[in-house]
């Protein structure tokens, strides 16, 4: 199963409302997970079921969709936000996106 | 406190092996399965390997496939990633990672710290 991420850049500035979209090549139900990760850091789990928020991680992540079609929206981006976001199918294996990097604007 | 802790990680030369380890602790180690994902420089996260609790279903990616091989001792709380007949392609960042269920699919909850493989002459 191919996953695509979309943007693969994006510039936003602090309180900016952000989607990232993922798209899966074939229906993984809403076995989707996001995870967040910044530089020499290990990936850390937000968002996994598509839109179960894992604790600990800040009520302004939230996860939505099913099937083929995804997203993670960050509702007002903080100054920690500004990472690399990735999907992750697990439906059949797991696959990862290509990535999202969120930079500064 | 869960920890994961991946070892093992140096320079080698192409066509040689090299075992990576990963030492887990805070958790009952035998009821989950774990995994091992790379992050070559410059790229994206790639799932390389999975191993369920019980230790005898393995799932490898294609590109790893026939050189690696994933096992882990319950009894010492530790999981192995064995690579031979190493590549270029294979230079990453090794992260081990904990998944949420003992026999399927799961995302990742807890990861370990990384540990750099350099495959270079």
């Amino acid at each position: 199963i191919q996953v695509t991420q979309s943007p693969s850049t994006l510039s936003a500035s602090v309180g900016d409302r952000v989607t990232i979209t993922c798209r899966a090549s074939q229906s993984i139900s809403s076995w989707l997970a996001w995870y967040q990760q910044k530089p020499g850091k290990a990936p850390k789990l937000l968002i996994y079921k598509a839109s179960s928020i894992e604790s600990g991680v800040p009520a302004r992540f939230s996860g939505s969709g099913s099937g083929t079609e995804f997203t993670l929206t960050i509702s007002s981006l903080q100054p920690d936000d500004f990472a690399t976001y990735y999907c992750q199918q697990y439906n059949s294996y797991w696959t990862f996106g290509q990535g999202t990097k969120v930079e500064i604007k | 406190e869960i920890q994961l802790l991946d070892s093992g990680g140096r320079l080698v030369q192409p066509g040689g092996s090299l075992k990576l380890s990963c030492a887990a602790s805070g958790f009952t180690f035998a009821s989950y399965a774990m995994s091992w994902v790379r992050h070559a420089p410059g790229k994206g996260l790639e799932w390389v390997s999975s191993i369920y609790g019980g230790g005898s279903t393995t799932h490898y990616a294609d590109s790893v496939k026939g050189r690696f091989t994933v096992s882990r001792d319950n009894s010492e709380n530790t999981l192995y990633l064995q690579m031979n007949s190493l590549r270029a392609e294979d230079t990453a960042i090794y992260y081990c990672a904990k998944g949420t269920e003992y026999s399927s699919s799961s995302s990742f909850d807890y990861w370990g710290q990384g540990t750099l493989v350099t495959v270079s002459s």
